[in-house]
C-alpha cells in the first residue's frame, strides 16, 4: 500500500463547478502538505502549501488538512476549462525534505 | 526568469549509451532534488542535495550519479541506458528554512531509451 493515496479519476465537471479532490496517507508524521497542478508535458506547479491541520483559501483555491483523520482536500471553486490538467498532492515529514507524491488525479472541466 | 531550469527537454537514445541532464535554479535555495515521474505519472524521488552534499539517496540503480558543483546546479549523469530508464525527469529546489518546505520544479526531460 502506498503512503499516499489519490484517486487517479478522470474527474470530469462542467465550467463553474466546484472541483473537489482529496488524498488520504498513511504516516502520522507528515507535517507539511502541498497540492500541485501539472498540465500535460509540463513541470507540477505549486498551488498551496500548508503545514499542520487547518484551512487555507487563495483566490479560488482552498486546501484542508485534517490530520486526525490523515485526510487532506484541495477545493476549486467557480472552475474553468482552464483548470483542466492532473493535480498532485505532496506531503513531507517536519524532519528530512523529501516530498511524498500522491499519483495525481486527473480534472476536466467542460465549458 | 526561468526559477528552475532543465537541459535538455528531450533526449532519444539508444540503449546502452551515456547521457546527461543539467539543471540549475536561481531561487536561491540550498537544495535540489532530482525525482523520476514514470508513465503513470507517479512523481518519486531519486536523489536530493543540500548546499552540494548528498542527503537522500533513494534505491537507485548505481549506474544513476549525480554531481552538484555548486548549490544551484544539480547534474544527473546516466550510464548504460535501459528501457525502463524511459521516463521523464524532474529537477527540483527549495529553501528548508523558515518553515517553508515547498518544492519548485523544472519543466522536466523526456527521456526515451530506444
Amino acid at each position: 500500500q502506498k503512503e499516499v493515496e489519490q484517486d487517479p479519476g478522470p474527474l470530469s465537471v462542467p465550467e463553474g463547478a466546484i472541483v473537489s479532490l482529496n488524498c488520504t496517507y498513511s504516516n502520522s508524521a507528515f507535517q507539511y502538505f502541498m497540492w500541485y497542478r501539472q498540465y500535460s508535458r509540463k513541470g507540477p506547479e505549486l498551488l498551496m502549501y500548508t503545514y499542520s491541520s487547518g484551512n487555507k483559501e487563495d483566490g479560488r483555491f482552498t486546501a484542508q488538512v485534517d490530520k486526525s483523520s490523515k485526510y487532506i482536500s484541495l477545493f476549486i471553486r467557480d472552475s474553468q476549462p482552464s483548470d483542466s490538467a492532473t493535480y498532485l498532492c505532496a506531503m513531507r515529514k517536519a524532519a528530512g525534505n523529501k516530498l511524498t507524491f500522491g499519483g495525481g488525479t486527473r480534472v476536466l472541466v467542460k465549458p | 526568469d526561468t526559477a528552475v531550469s532543465q537541459t535538455p527537454k528531450y533526449l532519444v537514445t539508444q540503449m546502452g549509451n551515456d547521457k546527461s541532464i543539467k539543471c540549475e535554479q536561481n531561487l536561491g535555495h540550498d537544495t535540489m532534488y532530482w525525482y523520476k515521474q514514470d508513465s503513470k505519472k507517479f512523481l518519486k524521488i531519486m536523489f536530493s542535495y543540500n548546499n552540494k552534499e548528498l542527503i537522500i539517496n533513494e534505491t537507485v540503480p548505481n549506474r544513476f550519479s549525480p554531481k552538484s558543483p555548486d548549490k544551484a546546479h544539480l547534474n544527473l549523469h546516466i550510464n548504460s541506458l535501459e528501457l525502463g530508464d524511459s521516463a521523464v525527469y524532474f529537477c527540483a529546489s527549495s529553501q528548508d528554512s523558515g518553515g517553508r518546505a515547498e518544492a519548485f520544479f523544472g519543466q522536466g526531460t523526456r527521456l526515451t531509451v530506444v
